[in-house]
């Protein structure tokens, strides 16, 4: 079963941030917290993961709690493009043997 | 630099036929894992492989469904007998395998999937 919870569904105006929360209470300390996205009838695509610190990329910034059991994908000028099903997802595991369970994610949709 | 590469991206097969579906990693990738995604719902894991090597298939139903990552070439994810139930997108994802500590090494990247159809 997957570790995290999110929303079923969010909106978001165009050109405003989109904050994307996650709860993963149950992590374990050397457990990574990673988001993808899934536009409609494609393949996941990787956005951006991390473990304690914070990260940014081209993409997105991704905050998390400094307990752990929590994190916000953050789009910082959401566009239509960005409508999607994002999905928040803890890697389980040890190397080599890396699962990555995937919830019901979080609808977006980005309003003109 | 090529991504995964899945085919067929679409697939037709009548009930009781046998579907075959393959996926090629991403160059200097080792690892592989399969999901299926049933309409309107999300992605579901089935298998994890290595070259040769079934790492972990606890998400594959018992029956009907093997998969395998040859030496050589692609990896295959193979259904016999489809029922109308099978009907749904198959995504491959492959990853490398070099743990730099820092989890970097082992994101996984997904292909665009092939849609089977059973009818």
């Amino acid at each position: 079963d997957a570790k995290t919870t999110q929303p079923p569904s969010m909106d978001c105006a165009e050109g405003r941030a989109a904050n994307l929360p996650c709860n993963h209470s149950t992590i374990s300390g050397n457990e990574y917290v990673y988001w993808y996205r899934q536009i409609h009838s494609q393949g996941p695509q990787y956005i951006i993961h991390g473990l304690k610190n914070n990260e940014t990329n081209e993409m997105a910034s991704l905050i998390i709690t400094e307990d752990r059991k929590s994190s916000t994908l953050i789009l910082p000028h959401a566009t239509l493009r960005d409508t999607a099903v994002y999905y928040c997802i803890v890697r389980v595991g040890t190397s080599g043997t890396y699962k990555y369970i995937f919830g019901t994610g979080t609808r977006l949709k980005v309003l003109a | 630099n090529a991504g995964v590469m899945q085919n067929p991206r679409h697939l037709v097969r009548r009930r009781g036929q046998e579907a075959r579906l393959r996926c090629s990693p991403m160059k200097g990738h080792s690892h592989v894992y399969w999901y299926r995604q049933l309409p309107e719902e999300g992605l579901k894991f089935m298998v994890y492989l290595q070259k040769e090597n079934i790492i972990d298939e606890s998400g594959m139903p018992k029956e009907r469904f093997s998969a395998e990552f040859p030496k050589e070439g692609p990896s295959i994810l193979r259904i016999q007998q489809v029922v109308r139930g099978d009907s749904a997108a198959y995504f491959c994802a492959s990853s490398p395998y070099r743990d730099r500590g820092k989890g970097d090494g082992n994101t996984i990247y997904f292909g665009e999937g092939s849609w089977l159809t059973v009818v």
